[in-house]
């Protein structure tokens, strides 16, 4: 069974960069098949999509955050990151990491999240 | 861009009894919806896939129906660990999006 793991810092000031990596267990990102994805949920409200990558490095972003949004993948390490830039309040999330088959875009495997909040 | 709504945003209810959700897509979908679970404090789960097709684990109570812009989501007889937040998910246009949610709680 895959597993998912979020790291990263839990707070990020104003006009930075929001980093983080997941960690995948139980399979390898190197087999494809797999799109993995980037997904937050701001407190106490929706999902938001924000973008996959597939393995072979080739990514896929949400329109709404594409002019700040980079997603790259180590596959050595079996990990893939998200970098969202000039982040502002509203930026305040559980990020979670998840993945999709290819062939069909719904979120099987998901990480427990990562609260990230943006403050000075 | 395919908007998903959401009613009711809250179902009170008491376990045994019978949910009915609702997802409604602003444009043709398709079968390609997806539903997904949601306890405090955790991941989404996911539930049902293109409609209809529960996800590997997935007790029989949960059932999804639907096509084109009209879904629902059934949970036949409510058990303790069923109360929680329900996602939509749309896959058949760009971007995937999810809806605003239905919160089921206690009655």
């Amino acid at each position: 069974q895959v597993q998912l793991q979020e790291s990263g810092p839990g707070l990020v000031k104003p006009s930075q960069t929001l980093s983080l990596t997941c960690t995948v267990s139980g399979g390898s990102i190197s087999s494809g098949g797999y799109y993995w994805s980037w997904i937050r949920q701001h407190p106490g409200k929706g999902l938001e999509w924000i973008g996959y990558i597939y393995y072979s490095g080739s990514t896929y972003y949400n329109p709404s955050l594409k002019s700040r949004v980079t997603i790259s993948v180590d596959t050595s390490k079996n990990q893939f990151s998200l970098k969202l830039s000039s982040v502002t309040a509203a930026d305040t999330a559980v990020y979670y990491c998840a993945s999709s088959r290819v062939t069909k875009i719904v979120f099987d495997y998901w990480g427990q999240g990562t609260l990230v909040t943006v403050s000075s | 861009e395919i908007v998903l709504t959401q009613s009711p945003a809250t179902l009170s209810l008491s376990p045994g009894e019978r949910a009915t959700l609702s997802c409604r897509a602003s444009q043709s979908v398709s079968s390609y919806l997806a539903w997904y679970q949601q306890k405090p404090g955790q991941a989404p789960r996911l539930l049902i896939y293109d409609a209809s097709n529960r996800a590997t684990g997935i007790p029989a109570r949960f059932s999804g129906s639907g096509s084109g812009t009209d879904f629902t989501l059934t949970i036949s007889s409510l058990e303790p660990e069923d109360f929680a937040v329900y996602y939509c998910q749309q896959r058949s246009n760009w971007p995937p999006a999810f809806g605003p949610g239905t919160k089921v709680d206690i009655k």
